[in-house]
C-alpha cells in the first residue's frame, strides 16, 4: 500500500464548477496535511495545509480533514481554467523530523 | 522575501559524467530539502538537512549521489556518475523549522544522454 495514495485524474469539470480532489494515507497517527499545486514545467506552490479535523477555508479553496478515514480533500469552488494543474498532496509524519511524503497527484482540467 | 533559489536551472549531460546543483534557501530557514521529481510522480526526498547536519537520506543513492550544507545555508547536491535513469528535475525546498511548511525552489531539470 502506498503512503499517499491520490486518483492521477484527469478530473474534468466545466468552468464555475466546484472540483473535488482525495488523498487517502496509511500513517494513522500523521499530523500535518498539505496541498500543493504544480502547473506544468514549473515547482510545487504550497496552497493550504492543515493540522486538524474538518475544514478550513482560504478563498476558494478548502482543506477538508477526516482522521478517523486517514482521508483529506481539497474542494475548488467557482473552478477557472487557470486552476487548471496537478494538484499534490503531501502528508507528514510523526517521529524524528517529520519526514513528508508525496502522492503522485491528481490532474485538473477546467472546461471553459 | 526572496524565495528559494536553485542554479543552474536545466542541465544536460551524457551518462557516466558528474552533475552538481546548488540552492539558497529562504533566509532563516533552518531545514532544507533535496528533492527528485521523474515525470508523471510526486516528489520523491533524496535528503533533509536540519541546519548543517543530515537527518534524513534513507532513499539518496549513496553510490553515486552526495550532498551538503555547509554553514547551515547554501547546499550543494552532486550526481558523480550520472545514469540515464537520474534524468528528472530535482527540487530544492526550505521551511523555517522541520514542522512547517516547506516551500520550492524553481527546480533543475536534468538530461542524461
Amino acid at each position: 500500500q502506498k503512503e499517499v495514495e491520490q486518483n492521477s485524474g484527469p478530473l474534468s469539470v466545466p468552468e464555475g464548477a466546484i472540483a473535488s480532489l482525495n488523498c487517502t494515507y496509511s500513517d494513522r497517527g500523521s499530523q500535518s496535511f498539505f496541498w500543493y499545486r504544480q502547473y506544468s514545467g514549473k515547482s510545487p506552490e504550497l496552497i493550504m495545509f492543515i493540522y486538524s479535523n474538518g475544514d478550513k477555508e482560504d478563498g476558494r479553496f478548502t482543506a477538508q480533514l477526516n482522521k478517523a478515514s486517514q482521508y483529506v480533500s481539497l474542494l475548488i469552488r467557482d473552478s477557472q481554467p487557470s486552476d487548471s494543474a496537478t494538484y499534490l498532496c503531501a502528508v507528514r509524519s510523526t517521529g524524528g523530523y517529520q519526514k513528508v511524503t508525496f502522492g503522485t497527484g491528481t490532474k485538473l482540467q477546467v472546461i471553459p | 522575501e526572496a524565495g528559494v533559489a536553485q542554479s543552474p536551472r536545466y542541465k544536460i549531460i551524457e551518462k557516466r559524467q558528474s552533475v552538481a546543483f546548488w540552492c539558497n534557501p529562504i533566509s532563516g530557514h533552518a531545514t532544507l530539502y533535496w528533492y527528485q521529481q521523474i515525470l508523471g510522480q510526486g516528489p520523491k526526498l533524496l535528503i533533509q538537512f536540519q541546519n548543517n547536519g543530515v537527518v534524513d537520506d534513507s532513499q539518496l543513492p549513496k553510490d553515486r549521489f552526495s550532498a551538503e550544507r555547509l554553514k547551515g545555508v547554501d547546499s550543494t547536491l552532486k550526481i558523480q556518475p550520472a545514469k540515464l535513469e537520474d534524468s528528472a528535475v530535482y527540487l530544492c525546498a526550505s521551511s523555517f523549522d522541520y514542522d512547517r511548511a516547506q516551500y520550492f525552489g524553481p527546480g533543475t531539470r536534468l538530461l542524461v544522454l
